[in-house]
């Protein structure tokens, strides 16, 4: 299965931008990059998603390196309330049609006022 | 609020003993994944049904089964339980099976071996 390697823990700035990395250097062709997060006392969330080119939506932007062998996922004013464990996530579609999820430990983002 | 519902909040049990953890999945999702989240091991995926079939498993011991119904809700039966279960349990849903879909998540099922 597919894995990704994040950093344990980030710190940020309230109203400044966050790059949180990942490096899925054995990604497959077809392998899509998810990333999810997780607030405190609750379940995981959708963020974004991508395959090659970068994505935006209205909670955060997803740059992939051109050999997509790494992600960012770009936070571009953090707030108090994106104080969460940062999930990247490959979406491996296995022989049979059947996935086998991995979830890595995720990045622990801490927002300082 | 995600749509996804999961039942009960909290479960405190013994050893040894059988508990039943049920998720109903949003709105007309016909995945249901289920995952368990302990403290030194992360999120691990433990299965997926589709649509009342089983399509995939993760790390799930055999001690633990699940199911989906017709309704597309689905339990999962955890056995002869130690220690070491005791953990978040959070089901997701999605509309397929692709592996594009989001998933969605529900609060989860914190479960209490004694």
């Amino acid at each position: 299965d597919a894995k990704t390697t994040q950093p344990n823990s980030m710190e940020s700035n309230e109203e400044e931008p966050v790059h949180l990395p990942c490096n899925h250097s054995t990604i497959s062709g077809t392998d899509y990059i998810h990333w999810y997060r997780q607030l405190p006392s609750q379940g995981p969330e959708y963020v974004i998603h991508g395959l090659t080119s970068n994505v935006n939506n209205r909670m955060a932007s997803l740059a992939i390196a051109e050999d997509r062998k790494s992600s960012t996922l770009i936070l571009h004013r953090a707030t108090l309330r994106d104080a969460a464990v940062y999930y990247c996530i490959l979406r491996a579609n296995t022989q049979g049609g059947s996935e086998k999820l991995v979830f890595g430990k995720g990045t622990k983002l801490t927002v300082n006022p | 609020d995600s749509g996804v519902t999961q039942t009960p909040k909290h479960l405190i049990t013994a050893t040894g003993q059988r508990v039943t953890l049920r998720c109903s999945p949003r709105s007309g999702d016909l995945s249901v994944y289920w995952y368990q989240q302990s403290l030194d091991q992360g999120l691990q995926f433990l299965i997926h049904y589709y649509n009342g079939e089983e399509r995939a498993k993760g790390n799930i011991l055999e001690r633990f089964s699940a199911q989906q119904f017709p309704d597309l809700h689905s339990e999962l039966n955890l056995s002869s339980l130690e220690l070491g279960d005791s953990a978040l349990y959070f089901c997701a849903s999605s509309v397929e099976d692709w592996f594009t879909d989001t998933q969605y998540f529900g609060p989860g099922t914190r479960l209490t071996v004694l």
